[in-house]
C-alpha cells in the first residue's frame, strides 16, 4: 500500500526566504506520480506541482521546485521568495500509475511571517 | 484550464433531512470524479470514485446509502447525504480527472455541510 509521510505538521518563514517543506512516500510501484498541493484558508485545494517518478529532472514551476530523491523516496518541495499569499497548508500526494487514488499526506501547515 | 465547481458552497440543513451536492467540470470531461471529506486540521479522506455512467466505488467503511453518489454526465457528479445527521457536518470536496491528464486531479472549492 501506498504511504504519504509529512513528517513537519507547521512551518514558518520570513517574507521573500526560502523554506522547504519535507514528504517521503512508500510506494512498491515503478510508474507512480507525486504531487504537492496548496491549500490556503479558502479551502480550495490547488495543484502547486507535479512529478513523474520516470523523470530524473525535478519539477520546477516559477518559485516553487522539488527536489526528487527516487531513491531516498523523497519529494521535497522549496518555495523561493516566499509570499504573503503562500500561507496555506500543503499536501504532498502520490498517485500509483494505473491507480486511480490519490493518496495524501498529513499536511504542513506553512505560515510566512511579513 | 481544468476548472472545478461545486455548489452550494456552503449549506445547512435539519437533522433527517437530504443534501444534493453538485460537482461540475466547467472546461474538460471529467471521465472520473472523486468526492472526499475533510475533518478541520485533517487531510482529505477518499469517500468514493465515480466514472461516468458507471456506479460509484465507495472507500471502505463508506456507507453507499448514506451517500449516494451519480455521475450521469462527463462534465457533473452529485453526492446526496441522505437522512443527514450532525455528525454528517463536515467540508465535502470533490475532484475531477480529465480524458486528457489522467494523473492529475483538479479540485473544486468545496462545500461545508452543516447538520443541526
Amino acid at each position: 500500500a501506498q504511504t504519504v509521510t509529512q513528517s513537519q505538521p507547521e512551518m514558518s518563514v520570513q517574507e521573500a526566504e526560502t523554506v522547504t517543506l519535507s514528504c517521503t512516500y512508500d510506494t512498491s510501484e515503478s510508474d507512480y506520480y507525486l504531487f504537492w498541493y496548496k491549500q490556503p484558508p479558502s479551502r480550495q485545494m490547488i495543484l502547486v506541482i507535479r512529478q513523474e517518478a520516470y523523470k530524473q529532472q525535478n519539477a520546477t514551476e516559477n518559485r516553487f521546485s522539488v527536489n526528487f530523491q527516487k531513491a531516498a523516496k523523497s519529494f521535497s518541495l522549496k518555495i523561493s521568495d516566499s509570499q504573503l499569499g503562500d500561507a496555506a497548508m500543503y499536501f504532498c500526494a502520490s498517485k500509483q500509475g494505473g491507480s486511480e487514488k490519490l493518496v495524501f499526506g498529513k499536511g504542513t501547515k506553512l505560515t510566512v511571517n511579513p | 484550464g481544468a476548472v472545478v465547481s461545486q455548489h452550494p458552497s456552503w449549506v445547512i440543513c435539519k437533522s433527517g433531512t437530504s443534501v444534493k451536492i453538485e460537482c461540475r467540470s466547467l472546461d474538460f470531461q471529467a471521465t472520473t470524479m472523486f468526492w472526499y471529506r475533510q475533518f478541520p486540521k485533517q487531510s482529505l479522506m477518499l469517500m468514493a470514485t465515480s466514472n461516468e455512467g458507471s456506479k460509484a466505488t465507495y472507500e471502505q467503511g463508506v456507507e453507499k446509502d448514506k451517500f449516494l453518489i451519480n455521475h450521469a454526465s462527463l462534465t457533473l457528479s452529485t453526492l446526496t447525504v441522505t437522512s443527514a445527521h450532525p455528525e454528517d457536518s463536515s467540508f465535502y470536496i470533490c475532484s475531477a480527472r480529465g480524458t486528457g491528464d489522467q494523473e492529475t486531479q483538479y479540485f473544486g472549492p468545496g462545500t461545508r455541510l452543516l447538520v443541526l
